[in-house]
């Protein structure tokens, strides 16, 4: 069975564009979850979908967003970036919403210059 | 005061020696994960447990509820084993968003 797959695997951007973010759950997995890892705020929760619904959402400006299809891909889309959006974004999947191992993607490099 | 809390934040360790990292948090849980990351980003989960132990191979994952503590040990260590590991639960208000601690880095040297 294939893994999380993220798309792209690196990115750079400029201050104020906006960029978005591709992520494949293991087939049959429903739940997708962001997260963002930066050296200084180490592994925070960025939302959760599952079903199409965002069920969770975390302590971040609206520029973050996301949305999930109907066949479980999820996308997050960053507006107006700015240097401290340089991170690595990370996606997992599961089989449900609680109580279900999380299987993480490799990741999105995103460097804001 | 984070919600979860790991100690060591470093660990320097011969190889075969018996590791023990630790992780305490404040909130209710319905879950606690363990996590590796090596360089370059990638994370896998290790154990998802809500009471008890568990094994797979040289590790072990044991909860406390009651004392809002896990251990996760690593028995006759190796250095593929040296990585980052991460603690991070599930709160019981909030579904399945997790909250991490901050991590262990291991070394274990040849």
């Amino acid at each position: 069975k294939a893994g999380v797959t993220q798309t792209p695997r690196y990115l750079i951007k400029t201050r104020g564009q906006q960029v978005t973010l591709s992520c494949s759950p293991i087939s049959g997995h429903r739940s997708v979850s962001w997260y963002q890892q930066t050296p200084g705020q180490g592994l925070q929760f960025l939302f959760e979908y599952f079903s199409e619904t965002q069920r969770n959402k975390g302590n971040f400006p609206g520029r973050f967003s996301g949305r999930q299809f109907s066949n479980s891909r999820s996308e997050m889309n960053v507006s107006t970036l700015e240097l401290g959006d340089s991170a690595l974004y990370l996606c997992a999947s599961s089989l449900g919403p609680v109580g279900y191992e999380q299987y993480f993607g490799p990741g999105t490099r995103l460097t804001v210059t | 005061k984070n919600e979860v809390e790991q100690s060591p934040q470093n660990l320097t360790a011969q190889e075969g020696e018996f590791i023990t990292i630790n992780c305490s948090y404040s909130v209710g849980i319905s879950a606690l994960h363990w996590l590796q990351q090596h360089p370059g980003g990638g994370i896998v989960s290790l154990f998802m447990l809500s009471s008890g132990k568990k094994k797979h191979g040289r590790l072990i994952a044991t909860i406390n509820i009651q004392e809002k503590h896990s251990s996760l040990h690593i028995t006759a260590s190796h250095p593929r084993d040296s990585a980052v590991y991460i603690c991070a639960v599930e709160e019981e208000t909030s579904g399945s968003r997790l909250t991490f601690g901050e991590g262990t880095q291991l070394t274990v040297n040849p």
